[in-house]
């Protein structure tokens, strides 16, 4: 079973708006990270963060984690149409293997 | 990236044939991955190895074998393909670096293969 599940599954906004998505996992982890995939091709790790770690920044990207109620966010502000992509959590809960979601299909319209 | 590549992009073949799928990196990573990916499944691991001499099973081995010849080649096999295989398959290697206070295990992804079994 999938440790990762993201909400939405499919999520379609205006250039320019903010995309928020989000992922739920079930065991504790030792950390989080968020991956872009391009239609058909290999994933690109965008930002990880701890498990001691509540919010972390990366240019327009903002991910936060609650490890209380096992969840995170993925905040993409002042979306662009280049941002169109499916986004995947991982988790890694010690092992150094990583746990991946069934991913969020982000489509920004121009 | 460039830097993890796969071999070859695209196969088409039939059932019970055996298939090898090969992956290389230049990044100089000792953890290397292969993942299978359906459609509003996501990924899942097949096989991990966390050195030449260390190789895993990850949630879905069965009908795969792995291979990794080099710290730099990680090859997998489906000794009888089966139509259920058809999926796109990842490498990845990952950059573990074992922080004190967490660790940092970047995953870096090859482009992928698309396996048509028929």
């Amino acid at each position: 079973s999938q440790q990762g599940e993201e909400d939405p599954q499919a999520l379609s906004i205006q250039e320019g708006e903010n995309a928020t998505m989000n992922c739920s996992y079930k065991t504790s982890i030792n950390n989080l990270q968020w991956y872009r995939q391009n239609s058909g091709r290999g994933l690109v790790h965008l930002i990880l963060i701890r498990s001691n770690e509540r919010e972390k920044h990366s240019g327009r990207l903002r991910v936060t984690l609650d490890t209380s109620k096992k969840s995170s966010s993925l905040l993409i502000t002042a979306s662009r149409a280049a941002d169109t992509a499916s986004y995947f959590c991982a988790t890694s809960s010690g092992t150094y293997k990583y746990i991946f979601g069934t991913g969020t299909r982000l489509k920004v319209l121009a | 990236d460039a830097d993890v590549t796969q071999t070859p992009r695209n196969r088409i073949t039939k059932t019970g044939k055996r298939i090898m799928l090969e992956c290389s990196q230049t990044k100089g990573h000792d953890r290397m991955y292969w993942y299978r990916q359906d459609p509003g499944l996501g990924l899942r691991l097949i096989y991990y190895s966390f050195d030449v001499k260390d190789i895993n099973k990850g949630e879905i081995s069965d009908g795969y074998s792995v291979s990794r010849q080099a710290q730099a080649k990680f090859s997998l096999s489906l000794e009888s393909a089966i139509p259920n295989q058809t999926a796109l398959y990842f490498c990845a290697t990952s950059d573990f670096t074992g922080l004190a206070g967490g660790s940092t295990d970047t995953q870096y992804f090859g482009p992928g293969t698309r396996l048509t079994v028929l």
